[in-house]
């Protein structure tokens, strides 16, 4: 299997500007996670998907974001309006519909907003 | 009260020596535990999980669930200069999503 991979690896923007994240999950994988984790933190959840359904978001997730997966396979993250609060490492995870709670990550994206 | 708990660290301890981690989590529904590892800069990587009450070993790792004391621990066992990171404790309650604690840093010193 080759591992989850995400694009961009490092993304730096300016205050206001829209962004946009991609994660492809490991072949045969259905389930999508998004999570977002800050300096001295772990991972917060933000939202996931079982397929192309998205069965669940953070409160944490404003209005300002968005996600989808339109065909089962992979999945965007967008950031409307960005603020410096939003700088942070962006993970995604996927895991197999026989073993759902065994996630692994990607390498993810870190955000950086001016 | 914060779901899940770890102690910041660090913990430093020479190599070959054990290295104790500890997790308590507040929720008695959680269902799924987890232990990752991450490398500064890096995202985190899944190393153990455990699903019983009791021990579950593999290689150096033990997992130790006590879902009475709500506790759950990771033993690293000849400990390198190699395994020190941050240890990450997650817990699965009733959804799909990780709930994660802090982490713990974890130094081991030749």
């Amino acid at each position: 299997d080759t591992g989850v991979s995400q694009d961009p690896r490092h993304k730096i923007t300016k205050r206001g500007q829209n962004v946009t994240f991609r994660c492809d999950p490991i072949s045969e994988h259905n389930r999508l996670y998004w999570y977002r984790q800050t300096l001295g933190q772990g991972p917060e959840f933000l939202t996931y998907f079982q397929n192309e359904a998205q069965l669940e978001k953070s409160r944490l997730l404003s209005d300002r974001f968005s996600a989808e997966r339109p065909k089962g396979s992979f999945s965007t993250l967008e950031i409307q309006r960005t603020e410096q609060g939003d700088s942070a490492m962006y993970l995604c995870a996927s895991s197999h519909r026989d073993r759902n709670y065994e996630q692994y990550f990607g390498p993810g994206t870190r955000l950086t907003v001016t | 009260q914060k779901e899940v708990e770890q102690n910041s660290g660090p913990l430093s301890v020479p190599e070959g020596a054990i290295a104790s981690l500890n997790c308590t989590y507040s929720d008695r529904g959680s269902q799924s535990f987890f232990w990752y590892r991450q490398y500064s800069g890096k995202s985190p990587e899944l190393i153990m999980f455990i699903y019983s009450n009791g021990d579950k070993e593999d290689g150096r790792f033990t997992a130790q669930l006590n879902k009475a004391s709500q506790y759950v621990s990771l033993l690293i066992r000849d400990s390198q200069p190699s395994d020190s990171a941050t240890y990450l404790c997650a817990v699965n309650v009733d959804t799909d999503k990780l709930i994660f604690g802090t982490g713990t840093r974890l130094q081991v010193f030749p």
